[in-house]
């Protein structure tokens, strides 16, 4: 089957800088793609979402990118702040499986 | 707070044991889900409701079972409990039943099989 994947399972940026999480797929009819974050010994949040007739949305902070071409996405985080550290997932309507992660860590 | 709430936050029981976690989604929302998340795991969806139906199942076991009520509740029993069963359990629930839709999670069931 297809599947949700992550290129990087972590991450370490200092504060301040920008943040870039991946995000893969392979499931070519998949039109609508979530990010979520996890904080450490709390549900999964949604951060922002994105339509494949989309290739960029912005959020406060956040910006999606989407390149259906090589089925890729991406969340970029601007000027990372300590609270950003989370586990960050990506989700795809046509797959209920949400991939391991990517794990942020922010140094400050 | 997603206003999803589960209880109870954490449950330690022997293998072998039956325990049953509750989960009571948003208001308004129809759609309950269920995942499991083992230590720095993914979350690993298990299976979803729509106003008392089931209507998707991912790789949930045989011993585990779960059901949504009337009053859109939902319930997670999981039975013969293994060690192997000690993980994070999520609920979470959205609006619609279609998978356009953003969910919303709570706060999660920390089992604990010894």
């Amino acid at each position: 089957g297809e599947s949700v994947g992550l290129h990087l399972p972590t991450l370490s940026v200092q504060e301040g800088d920008n943040s870039i999480i991946n995000c893969a797929y392979s499931n070519s009819a998949s039109d609508y793609f979530i990010w979520y974050k996890q904080e450490s010994g709390k549900g999964p949040q949604f951060i922002i979402d994105i339509r494949s007739n989309m290739d960029k949305r912005q959020g406060q902070r956040v910006t999606v990118l989407l390149n259906k071409t090589v089925k890729h996405l991406s969340l970029q985080i601007a000027a990372t702040q300590p609270g950003d550290s989370a586990v960050y997932f990506c989700a795809e309507n046509n797959d209920m499986r949400f991939g391991a992660g990517t794990r942020l860590t922010v140094k400050p | 707070d997603s206003g999803v709430t589960q209880t109870p936050k954490h449950l330690i029981t022997a293998t072998g044991q039956r325990v049953t976690l509750r989960c009571s989604p948003r208001s308004g929302d129809l759609s309950v889900y269920w995942y499991q998340q083992s230590l720095d795991q993914g979350l690993q969806f298990l299976i979803q409701y729509y106003n008392g139906e089931e209507r998707a199942k991912g790789n949930i076991l045989e011993r585990f079972s779960a059901q949504q009520f009337p009053d859109l509740h939902s319930e997670l029993n999981l039975s013969s409990l293994e060690l192997g069963d000690s993980a994070l359990y999520f609920c979470a629930s959205s609006v619609g039943s279609g998978a356009k839709n953003i969910q919303y999670f709570g706060a999660g069931t920390r089992l604990s099989v010894l």
